[in-house]
């Protein structure tokens, strides 16, 4: 049974520029959760999906958008890039509101 | 507002016990989890407390008390690959997850 995988795993981009990073859930979940993570900092909550609506969303310009799909997959966007994106995004998937399993996360670096 | 208060940085011995507090402040509350975190890893699923008490893991036990906003995490028989960063992280009226920034964990030889 694959865990939640995310792709890419790292990615470099200048400023400016827009990205998209890709997240699978685990089998048997229906909700995704998207995270930023600053070195040294612990997660923050962009935004989770369910049922391929936003159903929440944390203290993040309109810059982040996101998407999921039906079957559960799920993009997070990123627009006109600020060096201040670069870190750690993390993906992770529930069932409903039980516990998050993470992917490995996609390391970005905005030059 | 909605905090998590831990302590930055705790040492501790091979083979001893170490306990980790957490304090958190939240709008409402649904249970509280603990991830582990090794450096540039995602972080892994430790243990969730919705009830007052102690839930025991093998060699990992966490503690909630909801009346006092605190919980911790026990570790015990610390091993080298104990080192990392611990994260307490609650669940809001919303069920949405408030993170600290985590403690860090060094384990001595």
């Amino acid at each position: 049974d694959a865990g939640v995988t995310q792709s890419p795993t790292h990615l470099i981009k200048t400023r400016g520029q827009q990205v998209t990073l890709r997240c699978s859930p685990k089998s048997g979940h229906d909700t995704v959760s998207w995270y930023q993570q600053a070195l040294g900092q612990g997660p923050q909550f962009i935004f989770q999906y369910y049922e391929e609506e936003e159903r929440q969303r944390g203290n993040f310009p309109d810059r982040f958008s996101g998407h999921q799909f039906p079957n559960y997959s799920s993009e997070l966007n990123v627009n006109a890039l600020l060096l201040g994106d670069s870190a750690l995004y993390l993906c992770a998937s529930s069932s409903g509101q039980s516990e998050q399993y993470f992917g490995p996360g996609t390391r970005l670096t905005v030059t | 507002g909605q905090n998590i208060d831990q302590p930055t940085e705790m040492t501790a011995t091979e083979g001893a016990i170490v306990q980790i507090n957490c304090t958190y402040q939240t709008s409402g509350f649904n249970g509280l989890f603990w991830y582990q975190q090794h450096a540039g890893e995602a972080p892994t699923f430790l243990s969730y407390n919705v009830l007052d008490g102690l839930e025991e893991k093998g060699r990992f036990s966490s503690f909630l008390s909801r009346s006092k906003g605190y919980s911790y995490l026990l570790l015990k028989e610390l091993q080298m690959k104990d080192s990392a960063s611990y994260l307490c992280a609650p669940l809001d009226s919303n069920y949405q997850l408030i993170w600290g920034a985590g403690t860090k964990l060094i384990i001595k030889p």
